[in-house]
């Protein structure tokens, strides 16, 4: 059974602060997507990554695939309220049934 | 354009009872999926579709029963409702975003409490 951990499972930080969410596996996955849900909602496709080192860039987010396709990493700089939610990572082995991690929730300070 | 969209919003149900989730994607996609989340766990799947006429099994499918007559409609039945079955429930959605890459589209929700 595939299993996605995600970790810290909660964070909470001043605005302006950098941080890191973390998406480990024993397994190998053919992609790796992150999503952000908020309260209320349903999870948003925030970003894709299919090749192992591949490192990709969303105004102030930054995700990498790991080298070996088993992990995945979110880099938030300078943290803002908005980004406050639920980061969830998901991965597939080449299907299209994805494997969701078990979630981080993030809550930025104003 | 509505995307994908659940009724009930919320429901309250007493053990024992059976309910219908309704989940309706105005956007053409092939594949549908019923997950449940609950705390600590992330999204669960419960069942998918891909196609029209087919479903198939998720990684939690006991208590639950699916159909899909229509390409854009994705039904989520549970026949006798458990305590064990309160949770928040999301049909999502997906199209080929690039080989081996899938984008899904989720719906609001339903929260569903079983007493």
């Amino acid at each position: 059974t595939q299993l996605l951990e995600q970790s810290p499972q909660f964070l909470s930080i001043q605005e302006g602060e950098n941080l890191t969410v973390y998406c480990n596996s024993s397994s190998v996955f053919s992609s790796l997507q992150w999503y952000r849900q908020e309260p209320g909602e349903g999870p948003v496709l925030l970003v894709t990554v299919v090749t192992g080192g591949e490192v990709k860039k969303l105004k102030r987010l930054t995700f990498q695939f790991g080298d070996a396709r088993k992990d995945s990493s979110l880099h938030i700089t300078a943290a803002q309220p908005g980004d406050t939610g639920l980061y969830l990572c998901a991965g597939t082995s080449g299907t299209y049934k994805y494997i969701f991690g078990t979630g981080t929730r993030l809550k930025v300070l104003a | 354009n509505a995307g994908v969209t659940q009724t009930p919003k919320f429901r309250v149900l007493k053990t024992g009872q059976s309910m219908t989730l309704l989940c309706a994607q105005d956007m053409n996609h092939e594949y549908m999926y019923w997950y449940r989340q609950d705390p600590g766990m992330g999204l669960r799947l419960i069942h998918y579709s891909v196609g029209e006429g087919t479903t198939a099994k998720g990684e939690v499918p006991d208590g639950y029963n699916v159909s899909r007559l229509k390409k854009q409609n994705f039904l989520l039945g549970l026949e006798s409702a458990a305590p064990s079955q309160t949770s928040v429930y999301f049909c999502a959605s997906s199209q080929t975003l690039m080989e081996s890459s899938y984008e899904q589209y989720f719906g609001p929700g339903t929260r569903l409490t079983v007493t």
